[in-house]
């Protein structure tokens, strides 16, 4: 079936580690995105990428580094400057084009410091 | 910056009725609008969109309104279910080639049976 997947479900880190988060889909979308969202409160955009090998900081992009050398895998990497890194992480894709549609989402990676 | 906002944090019906959650949105540049539902550690499921060049467009059950004159957005659920429970996000993007979404911050939809 075509999707998008988040794997972890549940990451647990210690203060000053990385940690990545995969993502990845089989919708031949070109655009894909990360998203925060924390308890009570809407999403924002950490970055996003509209084709391979190009990507852009979204609202909330310090403390967080990305890749997109495959068009199907678009993996976020958290790093030890992120301050308050625990949330609900959330994976998109779209189709991109010249008439915007909507985002597809994955299931979510729940990340938590210890 | 620009922001979407919801009138309302929570809103409780009885099952069997309908549903208006309500939202605002700041940029009138905007051009496309979603709704979006999202259940309890799940991620956001699309419901319906519209494009600023309407003003109404209805589904199963739902149906989007779009005031831009007031720049005002709302959701319709007629005879609201259970599990219509979860919370409800508007979302809305510019025109061009950017495809980013701004969200909400949501409305919980409580359904009483």
């Amino acid at each position: 079936d075509g999707g998008i997947t988040q794997s972890p479900k549940y990451l647990f880190r210690k203060e000053g580690q990385n940690v990545t988060l995969s993502c990845e889909q089989n919708l031949n979308h070109d655009a894909m995105y990360w998203y925060r969202q924390d308890p009570g409160q809407g999403l924002r955009l950490i970055y996003y990428s509209q084709i391979v090998n190009d990507f852009q900081k979204g609202d909330i992009a310090e403390g967080y580094s990305v890749s997109r050398e495959k068009k199907e895998s678009f993996p976020l990497t958290v790093t030890s400057a992120q301050k308050n890194p625990t949330a609900f992480y959330l994976c998109a894709s779209s189709i991109f084009g010249d008439r915007n549609t909507e985002a597809f989402f994955g299931q979510g990676t729940r990340l938590t410091v210890v | 910056g620009e922001s979407v906002g919801l009138h309302l944090p929570t809103l409780s019906v009885q099952e069997g009725d309908n549903s208006i959650i309500n939202c605002a949105y700041s940029n009138s540049a905007s051009d496309y609008f979603i709704w979006y539902k999202q259940e309890s550690g799940k991620g956001p499921q699309f419901i319906i969109d519209i494009r600023s060049n309407m003003d109404k467009r209805q589904g199963q059950r739902v149906t989007v309104l779009l005031n831009k004159t007031v720049k005002h957005l709302s959701l319709q659920i007629a005879a609201t279910q259970p599990g219509d429970s979860a919370v409800y996000f508007c979302a809305e993007t510019l025109g061009g080639n950017t495809g980013k979404l701004i969200f909400g911050q949501g409305t919980t939809l409580q359904v009483k049976p």
